[in-house]
């Protein structure tokens, strides 16, 4: 079973926030979270373990409530670099089926 | 910096035949996966390997078998390729206990016709 992202795309204007959200029916132990560019191969950005810690990476950050089974990414004042599509994954090496985010100038 | 190199990044091939998609990792990773990745189905797990000779079945298997004969190497082969094979094709690498980081390559389309 594939956690479930939402939206499935997004567009913003630079400078907006947005909340991408992964959700399981599984319990979730760990998600971690991964970008792609057009045209490029998927990157990794973090992984949220057990306990709701938050992370972040440059002004993008997540959270991870296991009760819940979800995961929500923040990107806070949305840069053109921030553009792709953002898939979260599971420890079983599940992904989801991604969520595009654009930002346009 | 990780390099995870694959053989092509476009391949056409006939239904039929027998296909062989190559990945290559230089940093000496034990874990290598392989996925296909679909429009609005996103990342699918095929096979992964901890080890060389070793290989797991991942989500979608059937019609797909991996060859892992050196830690560096890991090969998919579709057996007989057939119209719905055709897809992005996706190889992976990364440490051991740290499945979650993975470091992948650039992918090949693969059409089938």
């Amino acid at each position: 079973q594939q956690p479930v992202q939402s939206p499935q795309a997004v567009i913003l204007r630079e400078g907006e926030d947005a909340v991408i959200n992964c959700s399981s029916s599984k319990a979730l132990y760990s998600v971690h979270w991964y970008r792609q560019k057009h045209g490029e191969a998927p990157v990794f950005l973090m992984i949220l373990l057990k306990g709701g810690e938050q992370k972040g990476h440059d002004k993008i950050s997540a959270s991870f409530n296991e009760k819940k089974q979800q995961s929500s990414l923040y990107l806070t004042a949305s840069q053109l670099s921030y553009s792709g599509t953002y898939f979260c994954g599971t420890v079983d090496m599940r992904f989801g089926a991604g969520t595009r985010l654009t930002v346009k100038p | 910096d990780v390099k995870v190199t694959q053989s092509s990044r476009y391949l056409v091939k006939r239904t039929g035949e027998k296909v062989f998609l190559e990945c290559v990792q230089d940093m000496d990773h034990e874990n290598m996966f392989w996925y296909r990745q679909d429009p609005g189905l996103g990342l699918r797990l095929i096979y992964f390997s901890y080890d060389v000779k070793m290989k797991e079945k991942g989500d979608i298997p059937e019609g797909y078998s991996v060859s892992r004969e050196k830690k560096e190497r890991f090969s998919l082969i579709l057996e007989s390729a057939s119209t719905n094979q055709t897809s992005m094709y996706l190889c992976a690498s990364s440490l051991p206990g740290l499945s979650y980081e993975q470091y992948f390559g650039p992918g090949t389309r693969l059409t089938v016709t």
